[in-house]
């Protein structure tokens, strides 16, 4: 059964940084790519970043490009997003995804919540 | 970026077909993927790549377009559809639509 369980989320102050990791089991981690995809409270959802199988290329949504990294280690099957310079609009619910080919995210985790807030 | 407009809300009835549009801004081919969203849950894949069934999914729901045009349909709608539905596109980045509501009369 695949499995995609988040954590690190929690309250940060603006400008502070936060890292949210990803433990996937269940399925062959280096096998696929993984991405984050993030809802705003009682809004739609919003693709973060997107990384691929073996990490060689990550893709950012403009608003998140230089503030944000997405990386993996596949020894751990284990996805993670770094956050800096966090801003009140980054306040949301973060799932991490599997990305199948081509482009569409068959599973997701129970999401993990950010609350960036002074 | 590609935009993706759909309706915000429908209402239907058990039993009832129902038919979820999803416009795209510019020209997708088939790269239109449906999910499905209940209160309090993550979003669950529903359609990939237009028309494919995800695995589990009920034969009841379809999908169908290309290009710039899609629908998601239901028939019969049954009380646990009950939902949010977003569309998702994946021709040019990654982007979803803003969802539809869709709450049985």
């Amino acid at each position: 059964e695949v499995q995609l369980v988040e954590s690190g989320g929690g309250l940060v102050q603006p400008g502070r940084s936060m890292k949210l990791s990803c433990a996937a089991s269940g399925f062959t981690f280096s096998n696929y790519g993984m991405a984050w995809v993030r809802q705003a409270p009682t809004k739609g959802l919003e693709w973060v970043a997107t990384i691929s199988y073996d990490g060689s290329s990550t893709y950012y949504r403009d608003s998140v490009k230089g503030r944000f990294t997405i990386s993996r280690d596949n020894a751990k099957s284990t996805l993670y997003l770094q956050m800096n310079s966090l801003r009140s609009e980054d306040t949301a619910t973060y799932y991490c995804t599997r990305d199948a080919e081509p482009g569409y995210f068959d599973y997701w985790g129970q999401g993990v919540m950010v609350t960036v807030s002074s | 970026d590609t935009v993706l407009t759909q309706s915000p809300a429908l209402a239907v009835s058990p039993g009832e077909r129902v038919s979820i549009s999803c416009r795209a801004s510019e020209g997708v081919n088939s790269y239109m993927h449906w999910y499905q969203q209940k209160p309090g849950q993550q979003p669950k894949l529903l359609i990939y790549k237009a028309s494919n069934l995800a695995s589990g999914v009920p034969a009841r729901f379809s999908g169908s377009g290309s290009g710039t045009d899609f629908t998601l349909t239901i028939d019969p709608v049954e009380a646990d559809d009950t939902a949010t539905y977003f569309c998702q596109q994946s021709w040019n980045d990654w982007t979803f639509g803003g969802g539809t509501k869709l709450e049985l009369k």
